[in-house]
């Protein structure tokens, strides 16, 4: 079994401030590291998919870094914005048979 | 688009009942997922397919099974609904590898 942990569980900001979240992993048969948002009433949609070690992907605000010799990946929120509020969840790929499994996520919520 | 439907929004079962859930994908995707959220506890894997007819179990498949008679669909299945199966059901589908998966709208199920 894949033990995805993350943390915070829950995290509130002001609005503009800068926040980041850290998943970890395990680094052995490791294949590829997926962040998702998922906001409430939605389905969860991917962020960013990594698969090599310092990996680093930027989508608008939001960025992401990757170390697979270490197990961990960082996600970034900067600015905040009250739209950003949302559980961020990351999983793993991995196994002989390519299974996914999840972290608890990190509830986001930003304050106006 | 990806499209992943998964056959209800809502549903109510009594104990004992035997309950199937059904999803389906429309992009010819090998992998596809069945997770159950909890509060406090995120996506946790109940069952992998990898192919058809191909299943494997994930970390809580205790009461459940599933069937993949064709690639499009997945299916899981309550033998025997109880009220600790009450919970958000999430199915999901990816290509084979590295690849994001897509999600399904998710189907809340309350087990009297």
């Amino acid at each position: 079994i894949l033990n995805v942990e993350q943390s915070p569980q829950s995290l509130h900001v002001q609005e503009g401030d800068s926040t980041n979240f850290t998943c970890s992993f395990p680094s052995s048969n490791f294949y590829a590291l997926h962040w998702y948002r998922w906001e409430t009433a939605k389905s969860p949609e991917a962020l960013f998919v990594m698969t090599l070690n310092g990996d680093e992907k930027k989508k608008g605000r939001i960025s992401a870094t990757l170390n697979t010799k270490e197990g961990y990946s960082y996600l970034y929120i900067k600015g905040s914005q009250p739209e950003d509020s949302a559980t961020y969840l990351c999983a793993s790929r991995g196994g002989n048979n390519n299974d996914m499994r999840f972290g608890a996520g990190t509830r986001l919520t930003v304050k106006p | 688009d990806v499209k992943v439907t998964q056959s209800s929004r809502y549903l109510v079962k009594r104990t004992g009942e035997k309950v199937f859930l059904e999803c389906v994908q429309d992009m010819d995707h090998e992998n596809m997922f069945w997770y159950r959220q909890d509060p406090g506890l995120g996506l946790r894997l109940i069952y992998f397919s990898y192919d058809v007819k191909m299943k494997e179990k994930g970390d809580i498949p205790e009461g459940y099974s599933v069937s993949r008679e064709k690639k499009e669909r997945f299916s899981l299945i309550l033998e025997s609904a109880s009220t600790n199966q009450t919970s958000m059901y999430l199915c999901a589908s990816s290509l084979f590898g590295r690849a994001e998966a897509f999600f399904g709208q998710g189907t809340r199920l309350t087990v009297v």
